[in-house]
């Protein structure tokens, strides 16, 4: 069965400076990974996905995603924090039993 | 393109009642997902249809979820009888039956609190 491992709850970090949100993950076969964001009240946004190709992944809203194959690791980063980036964010993965699997959450809190 | 649509969105019912939710993914989508997200927690899978069959129910406590998918379409929800411990935010999700590599899509959720 496939999991994921989001180990901070919660990523601090000042506006302007680069942020990375950390994922690695377990899937039997090739790992079809993806990022969600949830702000308060509202479902969960897609922000990009990990298929196969380039380890390094361009998504929504600047965000890009760094795939590590050897250290089974999806982390999400972001070369500039804004404020309004504040939000929870889920690590996703799907396996061959098309079942997608979420992580437990990070809290990103960009302060001004 | 419309998007996942959810009713209602709030919910509140008191422990023992029975409650049922609703959803019409996006037009198209033959894989329908329901999820529970318990405050402070990540989604946690209840149920995966494939047009109107199940894939996946593995989480779903049985005594007291049900949920269907008659047409393949719209798909319910219901929790009959509800415990306080069901208080969460339901979320409904679809997704193109086009391979692994297909994002899905969110409503915006039901919450619901027991009392």
């Amino acid at each position: 069965a496939q999991s994921v491992a989001q180990p901070e709850d919660q990523v601090n970090v000042a506006e302007g400076n680069p942020l990375t949100v950390k994922c690695t993950y377990s899937v039997s076969g090739n790992p079809y990974l993806f990022w969600y964001v949830q702000y308060p009240n509202r479902g969960l946004q897609f922000l990009l996905k990990y298929i196969t190709g380039d380890n390094l992944v361009k998504g929504s809203y600047g965000f890009e995603a760094e795939f590590n194959k050897s250290q089974t690791s999806f982390h999400l980063k972001k070369p500039s924090a804004l404020v309004s980036d504040s939000a929870l964010y889920f690590c996703a993965v799907r396996g061959l039993n098309q079942k997608l699997v979420f992580g437990t959450g990070t809290r990103l809190l960009v302060s001004p | 393109e419309a998007g996942v649509a959810q009713s209602p969105r709030y919910k509140i019912i008191e422990k023992r009642q029975s409650v049922a939710f609703w959803c019409n993914p996006i037009s198209g989508h033959a894989t329908l997902y329901w999820y529970q997200q318990i405050l402070g927690q990540g989604p946690k899978l209840l149920i995966q249809f494939q047009n109107n069959g199940v894939v996946d129910d593995s989480q779903l406590p049985k005594d007291r979820f049900s949920a269907e998918r008659l047409k393949g379409v719209d798909s319910t929800l219901k929790i009959q009888p509800a415990k306080l411990e069901d208080s969460a935010v339901y979320l409904c999700a679809s997704n193109q039956l086009t391979g692994l590599n297909t994002e899905a899509f969110f409503g915006q959720g039901t919450r619901l609190t027991v009392v």
